[in-house]
């Protein structure tokens, strides 16, 4: 069964801090590794996203890590802010099919 | 670039009543939308697939004849809750695809709070 599983469930880092959130799949044919951001009554807003073919992506505050042969990919916000307090969904994207399959998220809060 | 609208924003209706949902692509063609439910605190549950001038594709468990879906132009997909209940309450999502540097990425929309009473 397709499943993309994420953790940790809920995070709290203090400002300034690196908050890390993990992703892991099973599906080889996976080829596209979104990360989504949604803020509480607000639909998701993508982040940023990673291909297969490389190991790092970083965008700003925002990093992805890729590890293909251990089928894991995981977030990285380094300086985290206070309004970086949100839910962060991992998802994985098949082209072959056009689904996103989500992992079950991680609720992050940044005390200031 | 890549906006997607949905409308309203909320809505609150009577048991019984059905409610319609609309989800546009602002800035961009989409051949292929989806809908997603959301619970309180959980992750997005994909309803169905909407693929424009065709019949919408449904996940299993969904009722196709409760959650009538319509993709009449590539901007535009409806989510109608026929017979809504207290149980159909929850946050809908839609998404739309665009065909960016060789990947579709899904956009999504600001969401649809429905209250059933």
């Amino acid at each position: 069964q397709q499943q993309v599983k994420q953790s940790p469930q809920s995070l709290i880092v203090q400002k300034g801090g690196i908050s890390i959130i993990n992703c892991a799949y099973e599906n080889t044919a996976f080829d596209y590794f979104p990360w989504y951001q949604q803020f509480p009554g607000k639909g998701p807003a993508l982040l940023i996203a990673i291909r297969p073919d490389v190991s790092e992506k970083k965008e700003g505050r925002f990093t992805i890590s890729f590890n293909k042969s251990a089928k894991q990919f995981s977030l990285h916000i380094m300086d985290s802010q206070p309004g970086d307090s949100a839910t962060y969904f991992c998802a994985a994207h098949n082209q072959a099919g056009t689904a996103l399959i989500f992992g079950k998220g991680t609720t992050l809060s940044v005390s200031s | 670039g890549a906006v997607v609208s949905q409308h309203p924003s909320w809505v609150i209706c009577k048991s019984g009543t059905s409610v319609k949902i609309e989800c546009r692509s602002l800035d961009f063609q989409a051949t292929t939308m989806f809908w997603y439910r959301q619970f309180p605190k959980q992750s997005l549950m994909l309803m169905a697939t909407s693929n424009e001038g065709s019949k919408a594709t449904y996940e299993q468990g969904v009722e196709k004849d409760k959650f009538l879906i319509n993709h009449a132009s590539l901007t535009l997909s409806t989510l109608t809750v026929t017979s809504a209940h207290p149980e159909d309450s929850s946050f809908y999502i839609c998404s739309a695809t665009q065909y960016r540097d060789i990947y579709n990425e899904q956009f999504f929309g600001p969401g649809t709070r429905l209250t059933v009473l």
